[in-house]
């Protein structure tokens, strides 16, 4: 079946770092979306990509889809103590979502 | 912003019982999903739900689990039987048309604790 890999497993970085997880799916999808989850939190949808190649920002964060729509990236410029948490990429399959293993983020202020 | 609520946020059930876990979803979304959260893991789909059927399901989402809409407003799931490793966190979300890329909002989610 449809597989999402996503890596890092963990990535504790000191304050101002950035910070970078990637995410790569066995299978061309018509979408990937990115969530957030703080610990103890539910996930948090973020943002959606569609188009081949496509790049969009939020404040800090970027998200880049790939050209041939099996990859993703976020990248978050000069990380603060209010981005920990894991960030999840997912991609449709069917009538669900595949997620990704997730991505542990910890900044050391 | 409208939200997915999901009750009740903490269930502790002895091995064996039964228990339903209930969520109201966004109110002009038709598409329902349950997902689980084994502690420390990634989320897993369990069951998508249209139009009064499911549509999909996971090879976790077996006997013991079934999905009910039974009003306009709620979204349940109940397990029959609780195993011990049915302890999760148990999240639902809803979406418009996925047809039309439209994104899935999760609830708070309710952490499933079995005893």
């Amino acid at each position: 079946g449809q597989q999402v890999m996503q890596i890092p497993q963990y990535q504790h970085v000191q304050e101002g770092e950035d910070f970078t997880t990637y995410c790569n799916s066995s299978t061309t999808l018509s979408n990937i979306q990115w969530y957030k989850q703080r610990p103890g939190g539910h996930p948090v949808f973020l943002i959606q990509l569609v188009k081949s190649g496509e790049v969009k920002k939020q404040k800090r964060l970027t998200f880049q889809f790939g050209e041939a729509k099996k990859n993703s990236s976020l990248h978050i410029t000069a990380t603060q103590t209010t981005d920990v948490g894991t960030y999840f990429c997912a991609g449709p399959g069917g009538n669900k979502l595949v997620f990704g293993a997730g991505t542990i983020l910890r900044v050391k202020s | 912003e409208p939200e997915v609520t999901q009750t009740p946020s903490h269930q502790v059930t002895q091995m064996g019982q039964e228990v339903i876990l209930r969520c109201v979803p966004i109110s002009n979304h038709l598409y329902f999903y349950w997902y689980r959260q084994i502690l420390g893991q990634k989320v897993e789909f369990l069951v998508s739900f249209y139009n009064n059927e499911i549509s999909e399901k996971s090879e976790i989402f077996d006997d013991q689990f079934s999905v009910e809409r039974p009003d306009g407003s709620n979204f349940t799931l109940k397990i029959r039987s609780t195993k011990l490793e049915d302890s999760a966190m148990y999240f639902c979300a809803s979406s418009g048309d996925p047809g039309r890329n439209q994104p899935q909002h999760f609830g708070d989610g309710t952490r499933l604790s079995i005893l």
